[in-house]
């Protein structure tokens, strides 16, 4: 069956930095991968979508990468605000559904 | 704007009972999903619908239906609740199979 791993289940790291968040996953070929966003008590989000034949994809202070050798995705945000602060899910389409990664909890410290 | 909602946003229930979660989206999406999310597992699918009249089940769809009788609602119904059944649950939306799915703010069910 299909497995989706993300780096760590926490990251913390200082205001100003890069944050690196990694989805690996095993087992299947997706056509695309979603980036979402989770805040506590609140639904995911979508941020970013890359496609099988993209490597990269950009949006504002957030870059996505798909690497379908290494069977990885990452997921970075630049110049990070404590506002970033959120549970970050990865998900990769399985068929017409997706399958969704356990998440990493960001924190940006002031 | 268009919405995705879900009630009740907290429920405790008793062993046993059955348990409806109502899910309503006004996106006209053809697409809609039940996930149940835990610590540890996240998201995980229990049942998903591509239209009405059409229900597929899930990853973790026992002890589970759904049923779709218009454009508009998926309700999910715990034919009798369990224990194990605790968690928090999101409904979603899609327009095509595939796509960015819109999600609701969950509903945090409690079984005693």
């Amino acid at each position: 069956s299909q497995k989706i791993e993300q780096n760590s289940e926490a990251l913390n790291i200082q205001e100003g930095k890069t944050a690196t968040l990694t989805c690996n996953y095993t087992n299947y070929s997706p056509a695309y991968l979603q980036w979402y966003r989770q805040d506590p008590g609140r639904g995911p989000v979508f941020l970013l979508l890359i496609r099988e034949n993209e490597k990269e994809k950009r949006k504002e202070r957030l870059k996505v990468t798909f690497d379908t050798t290494l069977k990885q995705s990452l997921f970075h945000i630049t110049a990070s605000q404590p506002a970033d602060s959120a549970t970050y899910l990865c998900a990769l389409n399985y068929g017409q559904n997706f399958v969704f990664g356990p998440g990493t909890r960001l924190s940006v410290l002031p | 704007d268009a919405e995705i909602t879900q009630s009740p946003r907290h429920k405790i229930t008793e062993t046993g009972r059955q348990v409806t979660l109502a899910c309503h989206q006004t996106w006209n999406h053809n697409n809609m999903f039940w996930y149940r999310q835990d610590l540890g597992h996240g998201l995980r699918l229990i049942h998903y619908s591509y239209g009405v009249q059409d229900t597929n089940k899930g990853e973790v769809s026992d002890g589970y239906s759904v049923s779709r009788s218009n454009t508009e609602d998926l309700p999910l119904t715990l034919e009798s609740a369990a224990s194990s059944q605790t968690s928090v649950y999101f409904c979603a939306s899609s327009g095509q199979a595939g796509e960015t799915q819109y999600f609701g703010p969950g509903t945090r069910l409690l079984v005693l």
